[in-house]
């Protein structure tokens, strides 16, 4: 158990719809980062924030967003979903910023299916 | 942009015997290197990781990793598997600081362990 808890752990919906995935982080990490993994395209970094400010974007579509609360949880919101959107979802949490390099520890995932 | 190459989809090996799985990475600074496994319906675990120093690394469940810069590589080994060992192993290289950023992942090598 890495200490990441991310809700729900299946979902499936239609295309068209919108969700939102959670993400705990592990106590006392500050940085939470967004990956997906799908079959054509492997495991993919989509978002980090620390803090709550947005700290770097990788191949995130422009129907997804995220954001990160006072409390240090994350949501990734998925809108206007398509079939192709159907893939596992993982988050990430690392510890605070200089301290080196940090480690990512990962959740179990969220397994979205678009129908 | 960085990059990580694991040029073995599949792999068998039998139990007892020992392992190596390639990857080879592209980065213009000192990398970040981590080797993840992923067995099915979980998430990503650490097995190890090199930031700077011994290019030897040891991680945990008997692993190990060595970087050879001149070869742009990062194969991990182990010199006995057994059959627990069977999962899909990730090599990832860290943009940012220590992979403060993003990770990039190769697409994976499916270890199977013959009785």
């Amino acid at each position: 158990d890495s200490g990441v808890t991310q809700t729900p752990k299946h979902l499936i919906t239609a295309t068209g719809q919108r969700v939102t995935l959670r993400c705990s982080p592990r106590s006392g990490d500050l940085s939470v980062y967004w990956y997906q993994q799908s079959l054509d395209q492997g495991l993919q970094f989509l978002i980090q924030y620390y803090n709550g400010e947005e700290r770097a974007k990788g191949n995130i579509l422009e129907r997804f967003s995220a954001q990160q609360f006072p409390d240090l949880h994350s949501e990734l919101n998925l809108s206007s979903l398509e079939l192709g959107d159907s893939a596992l979802y993982f988050c990430a949490s690392s510890s605070p910023l200089g301290r080196g390099a940090d480690t990512q520890y990962f959740g179990p995932g969220t397994r979205l299916t678009v129908l | 942009a960085q990059s990580v190459t694991q040029p073995d989809i599949h792999i068998t090996v039998s139990e007892g015997a020992s392992l190596e799985l390639r990857c080879n990475y592209s980065y213009g600074a000192t990398p970040y290197l981590f080797w993840y496994v992923q067995s099915p319906g979980q998430g990503l675990q650490l097995l190890l990781k090199y930031f700077s120093g011994d290019t030897l690394v040891q991680g945990i469940k008997g692993f190990e990793a060595e970087f050879k810069r001149s070869q742009s590589s990062f194969n991990l080994r182990k010199p006995s598997v057994h059959w627990s060992d069977a999962a899909e192993y990730f090599c990832a290289v860290g943009a940012g600081r220590g992979g403060a950023d993003g990770l990039t992942f190769g697409k994976g090598t499916h270890l199977i362990i013959q009785p």
